[in-house]
């Protein structure tokens, strides 16, 4: 069983830039969600996606998009960076089947850093 | 809105004490509550689920819904236990888990 991978591992870009970030969900997992953790916080919901749509969506601006594959991947892309945007970015994937809620399983996380 | 709280920031005992660590949530609907544990340089990753009522690494966590909380408990604390512990809720209705700040536990030996 392959567990939940992301890149890149680390990411340095300039405020006003874009940056793209991946994951590839467990494997026989449907469902893959995106966290923001800043420094000494918990990990924030950002959006979740299921079966290429998004299924839910936290209190982040429009400017924070994504996409999933039909492979379950999926995508994380943030616009016009700001500088509060620098966060460890989480996936985590899970089965969406009989039971609505299922464990999600973590990815190592994405540092992006904004100058 | 849903939310979790985890007083304690900082959490410190020594090897062989007995250990709590304290969640409460907020939540109009009916809680499914999870505790996460970061090892350092780790992933973040699942300790346990409330139902599942199962006892992890000696770890075990009851659902007490007339007082909201939901904490972490370790009869005998080990060194290996030093690790950052998340309390987190599942809203089925937003699909998401939110989470509370976390507690950093040192077990001393």
């Amino acid at each position: 069983e392959t567990g939940v991978t992301q890149s890149p591992t680390h990411l340095i870009k300039t405020r006003g830039q874009q940056v793209t970030l991946r994951c590839s969900s467990q494997s026989g997992h449907n469902t893959v969600s995106w966290y923001q953790q800043a420094l000494g916080q918990g990990p924030q919901f950002i959006f979740q996606y299921y079966r290429e749509e998004e299924n839910g969506r936290g209190n982040f601006p429009p400017r924070f998009s994504g996409l999933q594959f039909p492979n379950y991947s999926s995508e994380l892309n943030v616009n016009a960076l700001e500088l509060d945007d620098s966060a460890l970015y989480l996936c985590a994937s899970s089965l969406i089947g009989r039971a609505i809620t299922d464990t999600q399983y973590f990815g190592p996380g994405t540092r992006l850093t904004v100058l | 809105a849903q939310r979790v709280t985890q007083p304690e920031k900082l959490l410190s005992v020594f090897k062989g004490a007995p250990v709590e660590l304290k969640c409460n949530y907020s939540y109009s609907g009916s809680p499914e509550l999870f505790w996460y544990v970061q090892y350092s340089r780790q992933r973040l990753q699942l300790l346990l689920r409330h139902i599942s009522r199962e006892s992890i690494k000696g770890f075990t966590a009851d659902l007490n819904k007339g007082e909201t909380s939901f904490h972490l408990k370790k009869p005998f604390a080990q060194e290996e236990d030093s690790a950052m512990y998340y309390c987190a809720l599942f809203e089925t209705s937003g699909s998401r888990l939110t989470f509370g700040e976390g507690t950093q536990l040192t077990v001393n030996p």
